[in-house]
């Protein structure tokens, strides 16, 4: 039944390890978002693909990177995670409409040890 | 000013009581904006679109007014499962860029 899955649902890495998180939809959505939650804090936009163009936030640090390989599977990956990079990684995804909603996965819990 | 701004709260409501949230928004050309819940270390989760004209669903109520750049979101008859972080979100401006506010928090009690 779920329709936009990320994995895994908690992570833990060394600072400065690479890591990737990784989400799949079965929506067919055309676009897919990366968010990042800091406790108690808004969803902060970190960028987004409408299909295979890629679109960053200006303020998102070079650290984050994304790819997305196909319709259904995007992937954020941090390159060399500081402490201060610890939150929840939530994907969703929404139609080609920027009037549409959006759809979230469960997220992915990161921690940096 | 943030672009999105919502009262943190914590709104403390007993069972059965009525509910309002107000949330605004600086970029006026904003197109599209949504309710969202949030419970405690979960994913948001749509609650409901907000149209120009109004909506309405079951006991929830949306309004926007554009003159004065807030939306509202009104919960009647709360029950304790509507215990949650309401988030509201605005797309800002046409593109698929997406504000959330911080979101209200809602205790609903016995």
């Amino acid at each position: 039944d779920a329709m936009v899955i990320q994995n895994p649902r908690y992570q833990v890495t060394q600072f400065g390890k690479p890591v990737t998180l990784s989400c799949s939809q079965t929506l067919n959505h055309n676009v897919m978002y990366w968010y990042q939650q800091k406790s108690s804090q808004a969803p902060k936009l970190l960028f987004h693909y409408y299909d295979k163009d890629f679109n960053n936030e200006a303020d998102t640090p070079d650290n984050f990177q994304s790819r997305r390989p196909n319709t259904s599977f995007c992937f954020l990956d941090i390159r060399s995670p500081g402490l201060g990079d610890a939150a929840m990684y939530l994907c969703a995804t929404s139609g080609g409409q920027a009037d549409q909603p959006q759809h979230f996965g469960d997220g992915t819990r990161l921690s940096i040890l | 000013r943030k672009e999105v701004e919502q009262d943190p709260g914590p709104f403390n409501v007993p069972e059965g009581a009525t509910v309002a949230f107000n949330c605004t928004y600086s970029n006026s050309a904003s197109q599209s904006f949504f309710w969202y819940r949030q419970d405690c270390r979960k994913e948001p989760k749509l609650l409901m679109s907000v149209y120009s004209s109004g909506n309405e669903d079951g006991r929830f109520t949306a309004q926007l007014n554009r003159a004065s750049q807030y939306i509202s979101l009104l919960i009647r008859d709360s029950k304790l499962s509507d215990s949650a972080t309401y988030l509201c979100v605005v797309n800002n401006g046409g593109g698929f860029k997406t504000i959330f506010g911080a979101g209200t928090r809602l205790f609903v009690k016995a």
